[in-house]
């Protein structure tokens, strides 16, 4: 199985701020990777495909980046809104696995 | 819009079967994939398997082999999963969703809790 490991677990950041969410894989796993924020209470909602496809309707703050092993997701200005937690998720393999999250909450 | 609904909560003894429904709308049915997946809280989310709402074609999650069965109707847009043999560590909340590598619209989840 692909192992996805997410730093940091915690972040704690003020609105305004820029953030950079880290996620790497087990193995080399090319541009396969997908990220999705998951709100209180609420389904994921994905934010990025392919590790840097925009997704239509998310707000343009949010970009991906990386390839092989290492992703990043950028938050540019956290907004209020935006204080939750974060999942990369992998479709290279034909097991897809989600790495275990990073919780964004406010400073 | 794209719209799923999931079915309501369900408490479910030990041991017994539960079917889980989303219904769906918005979208071509019959030329998506749905899939569901299962989330608990620490260990993250996991995939269970997709459906294929053409043709019923399925791919699992080797590890839910025999504890899950998708099924579709494709008269009503709705996508099924049944879970047999409940135990404790299928307490959950269950995600249905569209796609079968990344996926774009969910559910809004259905908590099952298993208990005697």
């Amino acid at each position: 199985n692909i192992v996805l490991t997410q730093s940091p677990a915690t972040l704690s950041v003020t609105p305004g701020e820029s953030v950079s969410l880290s996620c790497r894989a087990s193995q080399s796993i090319s541009t396969s990777i997908h990220w999705y924020q998951q709100k209180s209470n609420e389904s994921p909602r994905l934010l990025i495909k392919y590790a840097s496809q925009s997704i239509s309707g998310i707000p343009s703050r949010f970009s991906g980046s990386g390839s092989g092993t290492d992703f990043t997701l950028s938050i540019n200005r956290v907004e209020s809104e935006d204080f939750s937690i974060y999942y990369c998720q992998q479709s290279y393999s034909s097991l897809y696995t989600f790495g275990s999250g990073t919780k964004l909450e406010i400073k | 819009q794209v719209k799923l609904l999931q079915s309501g909560a369900e408490l479910v003894k030990p041991g017994a079967s539960v079917k889980l429904s989303c219904k769906t709308s918005g979208f071509t049915f019959s030329t998506s994939y749905m899939t569901w997946l299962k989330q608990v809280p620490g260990p993250s989310i996991e995939w269970i398997g997709w459906i294929y709402g053409g043709d019923g074609a399925s791919n699992y999650n080797q590890k839910f082999k025999g504890k899950a069965t998708l099924t579709v109707d494709r008269s009503s847009s709705t996508a099924y999963m049944d879970l047999s043999s409940l135990t404790s560590e299928d307490a959950a909340v269950y995600f249905c969703a569209t796609g079968y590598n990344y996926f774009d619209y969910w559910g809004q989840g259905v908590m099952v809790t298993v208990s005697s």
